[in-house]
């Protein structure tokens, strides 16, 4: 989910289950959502992104969900591993070339 | 290729120093954009750079920031009289073309921190 503050939403998980990470975006209007990752000390990392025209897309491991209507954004990641932990990001488009990015969820992943 | 690659990795100054910070955006990008990362805290968008001109720099939080980019590829971010409220994670992206959407390639980051 999203942050509020300074302490980041925590998603911790067992190595080898599926993660579910959550964000609600803020305009209605964006037609572009993209997930980050990052991981420490590192810039974020593209990870997968989805149109508004979709609801659906999948990657390797990761499918990104749209749900326009509640304004709600998941990245689901199956078979979660200890390379997965990191914090993610959503970040949508709505004013040109802009992003607007989320607070961030932290993921870890217990071995 | 290479990355979008920033320099330096870590600087560390003293309160009321001026500071610079480089960006180096992957070769052909025409799009430039400088966030601030607070610890913990998600990505503070300052200022943005289709080809050398800046046309959205509402982000910057003070005139004591400033950024500057020549022959469309390097970028500048200064910082003058730094405060402690300036420490941050400061990242550089860049994508292709500008136009919307379009994915931002993210450099590793310059860590300030302001004592």
């Amino acid at each position: 989910g999203e942050s509020v503050g300074l302490h980041l939403p925590t998603l911790s998980v067992q190595e080898g289950d599926n993660s579910i990470i959550n964000c609600a975006y803020s305009n209605s209007a964006s037609d572009y959502f993209i997930w980050y990752k990052q991981e420490s000390g590192k810039g974020p990392q593209f990870i997968i992104d989805i149109r508004s025209n979709m609801d659906k897309r999948q990657g390797q491991r990761v499918t990104v969900l749209l749900n326009k209507t509640v304004k709600h954004l998941s990245l689901q990641i199956a078979a979660t591993q200890p390379g997965d932990s990191a914090v993610y990001f959503c970040a949508e488009n709505n004013a040109g070339n802009m992003l607007t990015f989320g607070g961030g969820t932290r993921l870890m992943v217990k071995p | 290729g290479a990355g979008v690659s920033q320099s330096p990795s870590n600087k560390v100054t003293e309160k009321g120093k001026d500071v610079e910070l480089r960006c180096d955006p992957i070769s052909g990008h025409t799009a430039l954009y400088w966030y601030r990362q607070s610890l913990g805290q998600g990505l503070e968008f300052l200022i943005y750079f289709q080809g050398n001109s800046a046309p959205d720099k509402s982000g910057l939080p003070s005139d004591r920031f400033s950024a500057e980019r020549t022959g469309g590829s390097v970028s500048t971010l200064t910082i003058q009289r730094t405060q402690q409220e300036d420490s941050a994670v400061y990242l550089c992206a860049s994508t292709p073309s500008g136009g919307p959407p379009d994915t931002q390639y993210f450099g590793p980051g310059t860590r300030l921190t302001v004592l």
